[in-house]
């Protein structure tokens, strides 16, 4: 069955570094999310990625986050500057069109020393 | 704009008994409805989703869920539940067809246990 993948698995930066979150989504899908679950809270919405561009990012995706999807392929989340608050679990989820449900992929810890 | 009420953050049963997990939801358009396990150290599982048509859904391992609109409820069941159901379980909606895109909206989540 297809997967979407993420990578690491798991990355430990110190506060004010750069971090990349790679991501393979499925490749016949269209749509790509971010989301984000800090330790023992609830899953909460970045950002979407539809046509080449963002579709809607919530609150939380501020001037510190970027996507890019920039060989076709693969979907990045990069955070600029990291702050001790952004340690959280970081996933990744494609699907092919609006009707369909959300494939996730394992998530990155990200943990920010 | 949605939201996802999870009554319950920890749930408990014994091995074979009914497994009856709460969502209730708020939606100002027709909403999707998603449930997803997530076992620890592990990424979302989607288990079931409402979209439209049969309001009782069945997903996998054994779940099954009802979407009743007049109660704005998709509650999470399961006849008889085993030890690796042990996990947290999400609820979630998207409402389809809002500008503001179809992202999902998560509920707290409730941690099943189930007992020998």
């Amino acid at each position: 069955e297809p997967e979407v993948t993420q990578t690491p698995s798991h990355q430990v930066t110190q506060m004010g570094q750069e971090v990349i979150l790679r991501c393979v989504p499925i490749s016949n899908h269209l749509y790509f999310y971010w989301y984000r679950q800090i330790l023992g809270q609830k899953v909460e919405f970045l950002v979407s990625f539809y046509n080449n561009e963002i579709s809607e990012k919530s609150e939380i995706f501020d001037d510190q986050f970027s996507v890019e999807r920039p060989d076709g392929s693969n979907f990045t989340l990069k955070i600029r500057s990291t702050k001790l608050e952004d340690s959280a679990m970081y996933f990744c989820a494609s699907k092919p069109d609006q009707s369909y449900g959300y494939t996730f992929g394992s998530g990155t810890r990200l943990t920010v020393v | 704009a949605q939201s996802v009420t999870q009554l319950g953050s920890h749930v408990s049963v014994s091995e074979g008994a009914l497994v009856l997990l709460r969502c209730n939801y708020s939606s100002s358009v027709p909403p999707y409805l998603f449930w997803y396990v997530q076992y620890p150290n592990q990424g979302l599982q989607l288990l079931l989703k409402y979209t439209t048509g049969a309001t009782l859904v069945k997903g996998i391992n054994g779940f099954e869920a009802e979407f009743k609109k007049s109660e704005t409820s998709f509650h999470l069941t399961k006849p008889s539940a085993h030890m690796s159901d042990a996990a947290e379980y999400f609820c979630a909606v998207s409402a389809l067809g809002e500008t503001s895109g179809s992202r999902l909206t998560f509920g707290e989540g409730t941690q099943l246990t189930v007992n020998p």
